[in-house]
């Protein structure tokens, strides 16, 4: 089935500093979504990204839709203590697979003050 | 507007019990998805309705089934509970069936002892 890497797992950096992760897929897909969730939550939608291509920035979060529509990348500039959390990015195929999405590992944010 | 609603937001089961789970979806979304998310698995897709129909079906055994209501709540249940059941169940709204943007509610949190 159609599987997600998400990297890196885990980043620990300083306030200030800027932060970059990814998504790469085996297959293609037509929409990509970055999630953010807090503990105890359910995700929050930050960025849908619609057309290969695409860079679509929301505040201090840029993210774009690769030109092979299997890979995503997110990036947080100037980061803040509330940036932390897990990052996910998904994936959606559309067609036969409806809203379906199909889910990275997740992202595990820590921002030092 | 309000958000996805799931009630209710903790439970704890014992093994072999059944539950039933429930979500309102954003005013005006028709499509409802389901999802299973542990720290071994992460999150993964269970099923999703549209106009009171299954559309998509995730690798669940048939313990886990759903509906969806004429007003777009749905239900989830999940029968003969097992350990491996306890997880954050989370259900997300779109507006359509198809490639667009889905939002989560906060999320059940199920516990079976």
């Amino acid at each position: 089935g159609q599987q997600l890497n998400q990297s890196p797992q885990s980043m620990f950096i300083q306030e200030g500093e800027d932060v970059s992760m990814n998504c790469t897929s085996s297959s293609i897909f037509n929409t990509w979504l970055w999630y953010k969730q807090e503990p105890g939550e359910g995700p929050v939608l930050l960025i849908a990204l619609y057309k290969a291509g695409e860079l679509t920035s929301n505040g201090r979060l840029t993210a774009q839709f690769g030109i092979t529509r299997k890979d995503s990348f997110l990036n947080i500039s100037a980061s803040i203590p509330s940036d932390v959390g897990i990052y996910f990015c998904a994936g959606q195929s559309g067609e036969t697979s409806g809203s379906r999405l199909t889910f990275g590992e997740g992202t595990q944010l820590t921002v030092n003050p | 507007k309000a958000g996805v609603t799931q009630t209710p937001r903790y439970l704890i089961k014992t093994r072999g019990q059944q539950v039933t789970l429930s979500c309102s979806p954003i005013s005006g979304h028709r499509s409802v998805s389901w999802y299973q998310q542990t720290p071994g698995q992460g999150l993964q897709f269970l099923f999703e309705y549209f106009s009171e129909t299954q559309r998509n079906k995730g690798n669940f055994p048939g313990r886990f089934s759903g509906r969806q209501f004429s007003n777009s709540r749905s239900e989830m249940n999940v029968s003969t509970l097992e350990l491996g059941d306890s997880a954050l169940y989370l259900c997300a709204s779109s507006l359509v069936l198809g490639v667009t943007e889905a939002f989560f509610g906060q999320g059940t949190r199920l516990t079976v002892v």
